[in-house]
């Protein structure tokens, strides 16, 4: 079983859709867990970090449910330049150095 | 601030041949390295991590190695290239910490011919 787990879409949603997207994890001692962006034949870059408790940065709301196991990222009034693959990641514990992405999910934004 | 730098960013390689991806970090030490792969369309695969110089672990079992010769170098290294080694190779650091998160090189895209 893969150790994080992504639906790779793609997602075709309207300009100011809310659109969310989950990752599971299978690690249940995981211990921290973080969103990143990739953009088209760009590197990864840090979206927001995930905590227990559900954070929000803007348009962009993260949640963690440990009793299931997944982790969610939902965006509201999606933007044209909100178009891209979003990776999430599940740090495990005894090893956090290993850090393994889940395929990513693949969003487009249309006019 | 911490910087990685990798290079080259695109490589065009014969099959057959060596490859040598150099990937360092500044403004900080002892720094958690990864090497990942990314093929067309695909999701990225982790190759190989180092927590320290000279201690590689490796994820995936295939024509590449790496290397940690110093404590913020990381190379990665085949000495034949297949046609399967194709993909977007990319280096990051990471700091010590469970709620730390990856910084990214830019990446090298390789195309073996």
């Amino acid at each position: 079983r893969k150790e994080v787990e992504q639906d790779p879409g793609p997602f075709n949603v309207p300009e100011g859709a809310t659109v969310a997207f989950n990752c599971t994890y299978s690690n249940s001692a995981s211990q921290s867990f973080f969103w990143y962006r990739q953009d088209c034949r760009k590197e990864p870059k840090l979206l927001m970090s995930v905590y227990s408790s559900g954070n929000e940065d803007g348009r962009f709301t993260a949640q963690l449910n440990r009793a299931s196991q997944y982790i969610s990222l939902l965006i509201r009034d999606s933007k044209l330049s909100d178009s891209a693959t979003y990776l999430c990641v599940a740090l495990g514990s005894g090893g956090y150095q290993k850090v393994t992405f889940g395929i990513g999910t693949k969003l487009q934004v249309i006019p | 601030s911490q910087t990685i730098h990798q290079w080259p960013a695109t490589l065009v390689q014969p099959v057959g041949s060596p490859l040598s991806l150099e990937c360092t970090v500044e403004g900080t030490s002892n720094p958690n390295l990864y090497w990942y792969r990314q093929a067309a369309g695909r999701g990225l695969q982790l190759l190989f991590y180092s927590v320290g110089i000279g201690q590689i672990s490796s994820e995936v079992p295939q024509n590449l190695s790496a290397s940690r010769p110093q404590d913020r170098q990381f190379i990665l290294s085949s000495k034949k290239l297949l046609l399967s080694d194709s993909g977007f190779y990319l280096c990051a650091w990471r700091g010590w910490g469970t709620e730390v998160s990856s910084t990214f090189g830019s990446g090298t895209r390789l195309t073996v011919v």
